[in-house]
């Protein structure tokens, strides 16, 4: 079945500096990689997302890039805050149903 | 901003009981899904729903659990008989649309079962 692995599981950083969180996955038919954002208490929130006809998507802070070939993408936060502080999990998910499949999760913090 | 509900936030339960975890999905959704996350683990996917049946399920959704749209708002999970394995964060989620609509996730259900 369909495999996602995530790394690092914990990430800090100081405030200020940029954030990467990458993702590989075993599916070649996954099209579509969402990532979301999970604090304390609530469920996961979609910040970004890509499909697979693109490289790259940028949204302010947050960018995500993904690489076909070698089946992984990643999440890139720059100018990190420390409201960014959260856990983040990767996802995917292919042409052939909608059920997501979830990466481990990476627990970022920033310190002020 | 329409936003997915969960009650109850919290549920504890005495292993055997039955248990159904309620969802209010975004109103315009077609599409509704039960995730669970053990403490620790990945979010898993159990069950996907769509036009009053199952379209999807993973090898956790056993003869254990049930979902059910009982009217034109809730989406319930049913585990008939907990065991103490099924104590997970449970989410609900829904999509306007399938192969490219977006999941947005409610803020979870904390099942233990003791």
């Amino acid at each position: 079945g369909e495999n996602v692995e995530q790394h690092p599981s914990t990430l800090s950083v100081q405030e200020g500096d940029s954030a990467v969180i990458k993702c590989t996955y075993s599916d070649s038919a996954s099209n579509y990689f969402p990532w979301y954002k999970q604090e304390l208490g609530k469920g996961p929130q979609l910040i970004i997302d890509i499909r697979s006809n693109v490289g790259e998507k940028k949204d302010q802070r947050i960018a995500v890039t993904l690489n076909k070939t070698a089946k992984h993408f990643s999440l890139h936060i720059t100018e990190t805050q420390p409201e960014d502080s959260a856990v983040y999990f990767c996802a995917e998910r292919n042409n052939a149903g909608n059920m997501l499949t979830f990466g481990g999760g990476t627990r970022l913090m920033v310190k002020p | 901003e329409p936003e997915v509900t969960q009650t109850p936030s919290h549920q504890v339960t005495q292993m055997g009981q039955e248990v159904i975890l309620r969802c209010v999905p975004i109103s315009n959704h077609l599409y509704f899904y039960w995730y669970r996350q053990i403490l620790g683990q990945k979010v898993e996917f159990l069950v996907s729903f769509y036009n009053n049946e199952i379209s999807e399920k993973s090898e956790i959704f056993d003869d254990q659990f049930s979902v059910e749209r009982p009217d034109g708002s809730n989406f319930t999970l049913k585990i008939r008989s907990t065991k103490l394995e099924d104590s997970a964060m449970y989410f609900c989620a829904s999509s306007a649309g399938s192969i490219r609509g977006t999941q947005y996730f409610g803020p979870g259900t904390r099942l233990l079962v003791l």
